[in-house]
């Protein structure tokens, strides 16, 4: 079965860049059936889906978000990864990495990273 | 963006009590609704998919119904593993959005 891992800075200063990536294992990123996904939770609220990727590059995201938002992804690590600008306290969450198998017309998150915290803060 | 309004916000429920949770969409969103467990400091879990169909692993007392704007999540008998938050997520469209979660706690 896949697994995820989130990696990256737990703290970042407000203004700069959140630079986060996600390791798949069990299976490849090139695979048809997952777009592969970021969700952020914010301390004691709920879930805000921030975007996914296909493994060919292409890219859904959150129109919230998208003017700061950059999803990419490396085949040759199995990996993706994001990058979200100009951070303010209101972007310190839990960052979870999910893989979004698709169906008909619809997707479901199958598989979770265990999430990171990430902190903005000077 | 599709609204997802989950109700109630939260319930009490003893162990072996039957619990219904309700999600409603602003829009018709067909059957693709999600439903997500999630315990404090773990990541979600998926329950249901399609809005009826069982995540492999997942126990049968939990089950999904619904289509169109009116889903419902079921817990047949409770059990002490099953206190936890419940989300209700749509992936008719982009951005994908969750309701704002049930807590299921002890009575």
């Amino acid at each position: 079965q896949l697994q995820l891992q989130e990696s990256g800075p737990g703290l970042v200063k407000p203004s700069e860049t959140l630079s986060l990536t996600c390791t798949v294992s069990g299976g490849s990123i090139s695979s048809s059936s997952y777009y592969w996904g970021w969700i952020r939770q914010p301390p004691g609220k709920g879930v805000e889906w921030i975007g996914s990727i296909y493994y060919s590059g292409s890219t859904y995201y959150n129109l919230s978000l998208k003017s700061r938002l950059t999803i990419s992804v490396d085949t040759s690590k199995n990996q993706f990864s994001l990058k979200l600008s100009s951070v303010t306290a209101a972007d310190t969450a839990v960052y979870y990495c999910a893989s979004d198998r698709i169906y008909a017309s619809g997707s479901y998150q199958d598989y979770w990273g265990q999430g990171i915290l990430v902190t903005v803060s000077s | 963006d599709i609204q997802m309004t989950q109700s109630p916000s939260s319930l009490s429920a003893s162990v072996g009590e039957r619990v219904t949770i309700t999600c409603r969409a602003s829009q018709i969103i067909s059957s693709y609704l999600n439903w997500y467990q999630q315990k404090p400091g773990k990541a979600p879990n998926l329950l249901i998919y399609a809005a009826s169909s069982l995540q492999s692993g997942v126990p049968s007392r939990f089950s999904g119904s619904g289509s169109g704007t009116d889903f419902t999540l079921t817990i047949s008998s409770l059990q002490p593993e099953d206190f936890a938050t419940y989300y209700c997520q749509q992936s008719y469209s982009t951005p994908l959005t969750f309701g704002g979660g049930t807590k299921v706690e002890i009575k």
